[in-house]
């Protein structure tokens, strides 16, 4: 059974439009929840993360919005770059356990 | 300069050889773990380790070996390569010595089993 579920697969923005990218998991112990960038021919590096006892976290053009009660989150990135232009993966975490990827979702911003 | 690194960037096997994928991390974390990534499927963890001389089974560990002789070093390896394997594999490693782990990856590496 898949923990961490993302959607769309795929998706395309114009600049400067906001990207809004899906993500939910089964797991009602996960607490803490980061999300990934990876460029080409790269490794993933963090972008964002949030802990279960926010319901919000900024990072400049970067937001997460958390519902713990439907277990879902959702990053948007505002003013979407052709820079932005990577993929996406949600995960999640049992504190310092092991984490759990999403399948990710491809963004793709057309200048 | 790079705290994961991986080596080879790309290798080329025969079904039925060994493999040897390393993985260094200058981190001094405790945790190392290998992951393979594939269209659709995202990130699978494959072997992980919670510090020298220990491994554990991931999610996908049938064919796979670990092997972690220091605290920098980790490796996988794949004693009869097969097809089906061909991939790109990324290591990375994490603190749990935080309240909340992050994993740092490194650039991975691709191979391709003939």
């Amino acid at each position: 059974q898949q923990q961490v579920r993302q959607s769309p697969q795929s998706l395309t923005v114009w600049e400067g439009e906001t990207a809004i990218l899906n993500c939910s998991y089964e797991d009602s112990t996960f607490n803490y929840f980061p999300w990934y960038q990876q460029f080409p021919g790269e490794g993933p590096a963090l972008l964002i993360s949030i802990r279960s006892v926010s319901d919000k976290k900024e990072d400049g053009r970067f937001t997460i919005f958390f519902n713990k009660r439907e277990k879902k989150l959702s990053l948007h990135i505002t003013d979407s770059q052709p820079g932005d232009s990577a993929t996406y993966f949600c995960a999640a975490s049992e504190s310092n356990n092991r984490i759990f990827f999403g399948d990710g979702t491809q963004l793709v911003v057309k200048p | 300069e790079a705290a994961v690194t991986q080596s080879p960037r790309n290798k080329v096997a025969v079904t039925g050889g060994k493999v040897t994928l390393s993985c260094n991390q200058t981190n001094n974390h405790n945790n190392m773990y290998w992951y393979r990534q594939d269209t659709g499927h995202g990130l699978r963890l494959i072997h992980y380790s919670y510090g020298a001389g220990s491994t554990e089974k991931g999610d996908i560990p049938d064919g796979y070996k670990a092997s972690r002789p220091s605290q920098e070093n980790f490796s996988l390896i794949l004693e009869l390569a097969t097809p089906s394997q061909t991939s790109v594999y990324f290591c990375a490693s994490g603190d749990p010595g935080g309240v909340y782990a992050e994993q740092f990856f490194g650039p991975g590496t691709r191979l391709t089993v003939l």
